[in-house]
């Protein structure tokens, strides 16, 4: 079973510009998470999808991130413009259930984007 | 609020000698639920183990062992006999009921295991 592909695996970038990364999760896989994970720090979620909606994006700063999962499959998140401290690891995951509040299913994680911002 | 600390910020031990990576979570969940998961230099989360607050069995995989302990709100990682290949960032994550599914990580441990 193939596992979670992210594109691009690098990204160096100048402050101000605009950078998108692209998430597959594994197939059949209904929730899909963006984390961004700082380096010496553990990840952080950004936003969580359950099939093609948003599930919580309490973390997200919204003035500069968006994020999108059409169809329910693949997942696209934006930065526009980019700041320094946005330099950073995304990683994206994805569990095969839909969450719900008495249970917790086990997150599988892509490769991530390492994102330089100069 | 849920918080995990991992104290141990690097470790270094030679090959063949036994770890223990330290994991204290809190939370004032009822259920919960708690993970291992490890980093190699590739960047990819590798996950280890999975774990509800329900079960507190101790659980070995073949050189990894993990001790859960509710009394101290603790979930330690073994790893026995180390080898090179364990050299990675290894980070305990916790996620509550009515969490959805949101996991918050440690700051993580860095195990370098050197031959």
């Amino acid at each position: 079973e193939a596992g979670v592909a992210q594109s691009p695996r690098y990204k160096i970038i100048e402050k101000r510009q605009s950078v998108a990364f692209w998430c597959n999760p594994i197939s059949g896989h209904a929730t899909l998470y963006w984390y961004q994970q700082i380096l010496g720090q553990g990840p952080k979620l950004l936003i969580q999808f359950q099939n093609n909606g948003v599930v919580d994006d309490s973390q997200l700063p919204k003035d500069r991130f968006s994020a999108e999962r059409l169809k329910g499959v693949d997942s696209t998140l934006k930065i526009q413009p980019a700041k320094l401290e946005d330099s950073a690891v995304y990683l994206c995951a994805s569990s095969p259930r839909l969450e719900n509040a008495f249970y917790t299913d086990t997150q599988y994680f892509g490769p991530g984007t390492r994102l330089t911002v100069l | 609020a849920q918080k995990v600390t991992q104290a141990q910020t690097e470790i270094s031990v030679v090959e063949k000698e036994d770890v223990t990576l330290d994991c204290v979570y809190e939370t004032r969940d009822t259920t919960y639920y708690l993970f291992w998961y490890k980093q190699p230099p590739s960047g990819e989360l590798v996950f280890l183990i999975r774990r509800n607050s329900f079960d507190e069995q101790n659980e070995i995989s073949g050189r990894y062992s993990w001790n859960f302990q509710k009394s101290t709100s603790s979930f330690n990682f073994t790893i026995t006999a180390s080898q090179v290949v364990d050299s990675a960032v290894y980070f305990c994550a916790l996620s509550g009921d009515n969490q959805g599914g949101k996991l918050i990580f440690g700051q993580g441990t860095e195990l370098s295991v050197k031959p």
